[in-house]
């Protein structure tokens, strides 16, 4: 069964950095590209990073380039988004997904509030 | 950047009914829009990828068509466990969904 479990959201102030991650279970990770995307609440869906197999090509919608990095893992199966220069806009509910095409399974979500 | 437009954003209908969302691209996708699920607090649940293929485990009444810029998600019957709200991706060039569709029943 795939599973993914994602970690590190919480309460930031603007300005400040937090990382999240994502550990994956029931399937090869290391053969998937992952993404992240994310929630606003009681908002829309929003694309965040998608990453390659190996690590080497990431994606980026314009909000959060230069702001955001995604990476991974894959000894450790697990998928991470570095998330500095932090706004209130960037409070949201973030998800992982693998991303086999289309992103096909999802974790629960992290809780991610920007807020002094 | 390639833009979504979903319609409706609000649908009420009864069980057994068949009903249908809209999703417009601003160019060409091709054959790669996809259809989710969402429940009140849940992940989103993929329903159906590029176009009209059923995901694993999805019932049978969801169905896609469509190509190139218009795509359509139906289910042919509705049933009280499909109250949720869908929404559209394109994931030609980058992800981008729609805006959604709260689907109700009456």
């Amino acid at each position: 069964e795939v599973q993914l479990v994602e970690s590190g959201g919480g309460l930031v102030q603007p300005g400040r950095s937090l990382k999240l991650s994502c550990a994956a279970s029931g399937f090869t990770f290391s053969n998937y590209y992952m993404a992240w995307v994310r929630q606003a609440p009681k908002k829309g869906l929003e694309w965040v990073a998608t990453i390659s197999t190996s690590g080497s090509r990431t994606y980026y919608p314009d909000s959060v380039k230069g702001r955001f990095t995604i990476s991974r893992d894959n000894a450790k199966s697990s998928l991470y988004l570095q998330m500095n220069s932090l706004k209130s806009e960037d409070t949201a509910t973030y998800y992982c997904a693998r991303q086999g095409g289309a992103p096909d399974y999802w974790g629960q979500g992290v809780m991610v509030t920007v807020s002094s | 950047d390639i833009q979504m437009t979903q319609s409706p954003s609000f649908l009420s209908a009864s069980v057994g009914d068949r009903v249908t969302i809209n999703c417009k691209a601003s160019q060409n996708i091709n054959k790669y829009l996809d259809w989710y699920q969402q429940k009140l607090g849940e992940a989103p649940k993929l329903l159906i990828y590029n176009t009209n293929s059923l995901h694993t485990g999805i019932p049978s009444r969801f169905s896609g068509s469509g190509s190139g810029t218009d795509f359509t998600l139906t289910i042919s019957s509705l049933q009280p466990e499909d109250v949720a709200t869908y929404f559209c991706l394109q994931h030609n060039s980058g992800l981008t969904f729609g805006s959604g569709t709260k689907l109700e029943i009456k």
